[in-house]
């Protein structure tokens, strides 16, 4: 089955500077790469997915990087904010044709925003 | 539209007791899938439900199990509780199709084991 492995597991950064998290994925039929965001004591929420038809997409201060051929994808914010603070999640699933449905998770990154 | 919900948001039970946890969805949406929360295992799936037909499993014992109603309302239960069953356990509803896989995901039954 697949295995998504999710870098760093815990990540600290200032205001205003940008954050990067990593996973990789193992079964090379997965084609939909969601990331959910989940603060403390509340429950997840996507924030930005991708196909993998797309390399690449951006929603304001998040985008998120897809390179089929190495497996992994990234979630990129840019000036980030105390309100950025939580778990950030991403997930892997195989969609189409006698799919799949499930989302296989990453282990999540605990991301903290010094102001 | 109304988000997912879940009831209870709280619950604690004994061991060798059993739960049934409700989830009911997103209007319109066909698909429920369920969730186990813990610090160690992360999110692990458990089951998906697409009009009232089990379409995925996950690698729970078979204590755990669930159904879906003609309303799409899933309902999971787990037998014969164990410690280790203590979890926020989570669903998560999606339209089920190809083309609009997005899952939207409840608030959660926090599962005490004691």
């Amino acid at each position: 089955g697949e295995n998504v492995e999710q870098h760093p597991s815990t990540l600290s950064v200032q205001e205003g500077d940008s954050a990067v998290i990593k996973c990789t994925y193992s079964d090379s039929a997965s084609n939909y790469f969601p990331w959910y965001k989940q603060e403390l004591g509340k429950r997840p929420q996507l924030i930005i997915d991708i196909r993998s038809n797309v390399g690449e997409k951006k929603d304001q201060r998040i985008a998120v990087t897809l390179n089929k051929t190495a497996k992994h994808f990234s979630l990129h914010i840019t000036e980030t904010q105390p309100e950025d603070s939580a778990v950030y999640f991403c997930a892997a699933s195989k969609i189409g044709g006698g799919s799949n449905y499930k989302l296989t998770f990453g282990k999540g990154t605990l991301l903290t925003v010094n102001p | 539209k109304a988000g997912v919900t879940q009831t209870p948001r709280y619950l604690i039970k004994t061991r060798g007791q059993q739960v049934t946890l409700s989830c009911s969805p997103i209007s319109g949406h066909r698909s429920v899938s369920w969730y186990q929360q813990t610090p160690g295992q992360g999110l692990q799936f458990l089951f998906e439900y697409f009009s009232e037909t089990q379409r995925n499993k996950g690698n729970f014992p078979g204590r755990f199990s669930g159904r879906q109603f003609s309303n799409s309302r899933s309902e999971m239960n787990v037998s014969t509780l164990e410690l280790g069953d203590s979890a926020l356990y989570l669903c998560a509803s999606s339209l089920g199709t190809v083309q609009t896989d997005t899952q939207y995901f409840g608030p959660g039954t926090r599962l005490t084991v004691l």
